[in-house]
């Protein structure tokens, strides 16, 4: 079963705009990631942020997170036509032996 | 500039044959990702490997699935016979440990006919 809901599915927006994405999960966790996937491309990682951290930043990107309300959110300021691409949540639950369970993720399309 | 490598890229074979994937972790990383991806399921685990070691192969349709690491620059994926629903794309990725950032391969495309 899905631990991570993206939300929402598709995002169209302009360059230079804010995009926001969320992330629900269901089950405790030890971190939450956020990952990137270009058309026709593994992913890549964008963010890890722990279960005793609320807010992390790297460059034009801002993750939150609130365990009580078992969700996260992904902020890219000032977006850009290469921000193009589907972004992926992906969680580690508290529990021994268990490894990253991803979301279906929200698909970006930033236009000029 | 360390990067996850998958062989192949693309694999195009009729129904019934074996199909075997290869992939090459970043050296130093002790921890191997399978994943499948589908429009329809998303990105799904297959299997994984902590020092060589299988964790978890839940994932995996155990009759027709194999995964194994013959030595630590090398996992592989075997299928055997393929079917038509096994189309999909084949991401290895590579880690420190389950809880950390994964390096994916750029993944192998299979259509099985």
């Amino acid at each position: 079963s899905q631990q991570g809901e993206e939300d929402p599915q598709a995002l169209s927006i302009q360059e230079g705009e804010n995009a926001t994405m969320n992330c629900s999960y269901k089950t405790s966790i030890n971190n939450l990631q956020w990952y990137r996937q270009n058309s026709g491309r593994g992913l890549v990682h964008l963010i890890l942020i722990r279960s005793n951290e609320r807010e992390k930043h790297s460059g034009r990107l801002r993750v939150t997170l609130d365990t009580s309300k078992k969700s996260s959110s992904l902020l890219i300021t000032a977006s850009r036509a290469a921000d193009t691409a589907s972004y992926f949540c992906a969680t580690v639950i508290n529990q021994a032996g268990t490894a990253l369970i991803f979301g279906k993720g929200t698909t970006l399309s930033v236009s000029s | 500039d360390a990067r996850v490598t998958q062989t192949p890229r693309h694999k195009v074979t009729e129904m019934g044959q074996e199909v075997t994937m290869r992939c090459q972790p970043i050296l130093g990383h002790n921890t191997v990702f399978w994943y499948r991806q589908t429009m329809m399921q998303g990105l799904e685990l297959l299997a994984y490997f902590r020092n060589r070691a299988p964790l978890d192969d839940s994932g995996m349709p155990k009759d027709r699935f194999s995964a194994e690491m013959p030595d630590a620059t090398l996992a592989t994926l075997k299928i055997q016979p393929s079917e038509p629903r096994d189309s999909a794309v084949y991401f290895c990725a590579s880690g420190l440990s389950e809880e950390d950032e994964q390096y994916f391969g750029p993944g192998t495309r299979l259509t099985v006919t």
